[in-house]
């Protein structure tokens, strides 16, 4: 059984950097899938974040796209986001996610981790 | 601020139907993008409701289905259950923004 699980760093400072992992147990990144980033702020909707495609390719929502990095570490067993200069605006909680193609372009995500709060506040 | 609009709520008693649109444009459903739809229960993780080929993960009924038509798409459930209510989003691609993008969101009330 595939399973993700969000790292909690909580609070992050204005202007500073947040970081955050997914480890993927029962599934391998290199597999045909893609591994993505979504975020929901408080009592608001869903914000596609960015996605890598078998650990190789990245794909990131342009209003981000400046800020926002994802990759997979050495152990290809997590992925993570990185996202720079960061404002009380990108207070959300951070799912990561599984994406698989449906075959018309538009992935949709059948696999959620349990998501993630996190705070940007000095 | 999303390019596909949901009613913010739609409301029914138990055992009744209710439809939740998603209107898109013709950057997006409009250009024949497959639309996906999610159920958020309050506190929880958004869950994928119907793959692409209309099959349903196995803990979700079949009283949920979808439609699409020209620039809107459409989830209906039909007889209303109290686990039924949550948050549903539909989601789709756009080319103008190059990226995927989610609704705005819909309450299902159950009365």
């Amino acid at each position: 059984q595939v399973h993700l699980q969000e790292s909690d760093p909580g609070l992050v400072k204005p202007s500073g950097t947040l970081s955050l992992t997914c480890a993927v147990s029962g599934a391998s990144i290199s597999s045909s899938n893609f591994w993505s980033w979504v975020r929901q702020p408080p009592g608001r909707g869903l914000e596609w974040i960015g996605d890598l495609y078998r650990g190789l390719t990245s794909n990131y929502n342009p209003s981000l796209k400046s800020r926002v990095a994802i990759s997979v570490d050495k152990s290809q067993i997590q992925f993570s986001l990185k996202l720079t200069s960061v404002t009380a605006a990108d207070t959300a909680t951070y799912y990561c996610a599984r994406g698989s193609s449906s075959g018309s372009g538009v992935i949709y995500f059948d696999l959620w981790g349990r998501g993630t709060l996190v705070t940007v506040s000095s | 601020q999303s390019v596909l609009t949901q009613p913010p709520s739609v409301s029914g008693a138990p055992g009744q139907r209710v439809t939740i649109s998603c209107t898109g444009t013709s950057s997006n459903i409009g250009a024949d993008y497959d639309v996906h739809w999610y159920q958020q229960l309050p506190g929880a993780a958004p869950k994928l409701l119907i793959y692409p080929n209309n099959n349903r993960p196995s803990a979700v009924p079949d009283r949920f289905s979808r439609s699409k038509s020209g620039t809107s798409a459409s989830l209906a459930i039909t007889g209303l259950q109290a686990e039924d209510e949550a948050d549903y989003y539909c989601q789709s691609y756009d080319t103008s923004l190059s990226g995927y993008v989610f609704g705005t969101g819909t309450k299902v009330i159950i009365l």
